[in-house]
């Protein structure tokens, strides 16, 4: 069980470039989550997905796009990447509604220049 | 509108006493879940602990430990016995009725060392 698994760890944008993160978990979750983390705060909810064929705006969706490409994956596209989006992004899964554990992946570190 | 609190930047600890990170939560819905999660430097996200709005005890896992006073609205992290490998920014974070299908409101963190 490789949990959730993000790609790719690392990435360097310049202004304007485009980018999608991807994101799988092998747990057969229902609902599935972005977010990103900058410095001094905590993780901010971008887009989710209750379940597959869903998708729903969180608190910070605005420059980003999600596709729920299947139960498993689940991505994450920058169209037109800005310096405000360098951030740490995290994807992470949970059972559904009812669930009380979010498993996070190891996250993006992404800086747009 | 904040719904999480950490008012604690950072906090330091000697190795093997015991240490209370504070939380404090807004909500008017009367069920809803706290959780905290732990995040070392090598950066990923750790599950230490829930409690239920309704859970009648203060959840304990190992040495992890909340303190949950329901009417002042907190959710403090007590680690007992603190080791070196705690270091680390611990995270609070909310699910309530608003927040369905498992989204979480996280606090700003709390970074904790422990000196030998």
């Amino acid at each position: 069980n490789a949990g959730v698994t993000q790609t790719p760890k690392f990435q360097v944008l310049k202004t304007g470039q485009s980018m999608t993160l991807q994101c799988a978990q092998d747990m057969n979750h229902n609902s599935m989550y972005w977010y990103r983390q900058d410095p001094g705060m905590g993780l901010r909810l971008i887009y989710y997905s209750a379940s597959e064929g869903t998708t729903d705006k969180g608190e910070v969706p605005n420059g980003y796009n999600v596709s729920r490409l299947n139960k498993r994956e689940f991505s994450l596209r920058l169209e037109s990447a800005a310096p405000s989006q360098t951030s740490v992004y995290f994807c992470a899964s949970s059972e559904g509604s009812t669930a009380y554990e979010q498993y996070f992946g190891p996250g993006t570190r992404l800086t747009v220049t | 509108a904040q719904k999480i609190t950490q008012t604690q930047p950072g906090m330091f600890v000697q190795e093997k006493e015991a240490v209370t990170l504070d939380c404090t939560y807004d909500t008017s819905d009367p069920s809803y879940g706290l959780f905290w999660y732990k995040q070392p430097s090598s950066g990923e996200m750790i599950f230490l602990i829930y409690q239920g709005s309704y859970d009648q005890q203060n959840a304990t896992e190992g040495r992890y430990s909340l303190n949950f006073q329901k009417a002042r609205k907190s959710a403090n992290l007590v680690i007992s016995a603190s080791q070196l490998g705690d270091s680390a920014m611990y995270f609070c974070a909310m699910r309530d009725r608003g927040t369905s299908y498992g989204k979480l409101t996280f606090g700003q963190g709390t970074i904790l060392t422990v000196h030998p």
